[in-house]
């Protein structure tokens, strides 16, 4: 089925530790994003990338970093994590070339919890 | 940036109608989502609105006024299935999508 994968489903991790949330679409959509979704804050965009090397800074960049080296893949790393980075985050993707709504398609969402 | 306000929670009864409200302000608007989100789930698309207007999808409509920066989500016939979170969004540009806080739904029988 044809969609976006995100690993991990669920991770505790302790600050300060590196963790990188693993992204991959196989939809050929150009364009792929993260966001982090907090209770009462709604989703926020973090970063994203509308093709393969290229990527910017969305609504709240600082802590994380991305990469984007090809179409499919779109990790999001957390080089030092701290208590405040605890949250669920969404990859989407969506294909800008297509005219229209270029509407997003979320994955599932990794749960993690920084103590 | 982008305000995007859209009530807190809403509750109704099933078989009624429910109206979602979402008023947004924008430096350049270029169409307005509305998605789904079950508890736990991924959020699911629903509706797009770029021209004024009303849009409907079976049980679901939405409607724009983009000289209000208003729009509002209606569900009509609930059913238990439709209990979940719904999100107005809004596009700036050619990809930005700015996301409103979400309004929880709760059907009840």
């Amino acid at each position: 089925i044809a969609g976006i994968t995100q690993a991990p489903t669920s991770q505790i991790l302790a600050a300060g530790r590196r963790m990188t949330l693993r992204c991959t679409q196989d939809m050929r959509h150009n364009a792929m994003y993260w966001y982090r979704q907090d209770l009462g804050l709604g989703l926020r965009l973090i970063h994203y990338s509308n093709t393969a090397g290229t990527t910017g800074k969305g609504e709240v960049p600082d802590g994380y970093s991305v990469s984007r080296a090809n179409t499919d893949d779109f990790p999001l790393t957390l080089a030092s994590a701290v208590p405040s980075q605890t949250s669920v985050y969404f990859c989407a993707s969506s294909d800008l070339a297509g005219s229209g709504a270029n509407v997003l398609t979320f994955g599932a969402g990794s749960r993690l919890t920084v103590l | 940036g982008q305000n995007i306000d859209q009530p807190t929670e809403m509750t109704a009864t099933e078989g009624a109608i429910v109206q979602i409200n979402c008023t947004y302000q924008t430096s350049g608007f270029n169409g307005l989502f509305w998605y789904q989100q079950h508890a736990g789930e991924a959020p699911t698309f629903l509706s797009y609105n770029v021209l004024d207007g009303l849009e409907e999808k079976g049980r679901f409509s939405s409607f724009l006024s983009r000289s209000k920066g208003y729009s509002y989500l209606l569900l009509k016939e609930l059913q238990m299935k439709d209990s979940a979170s719904y999100l107005c969004a809004v596009r700036e540009g050619d990809y930005k999508l700015s996301f409103g806080a979400g309004t929880t739904v709760t059907v009840r029988a």
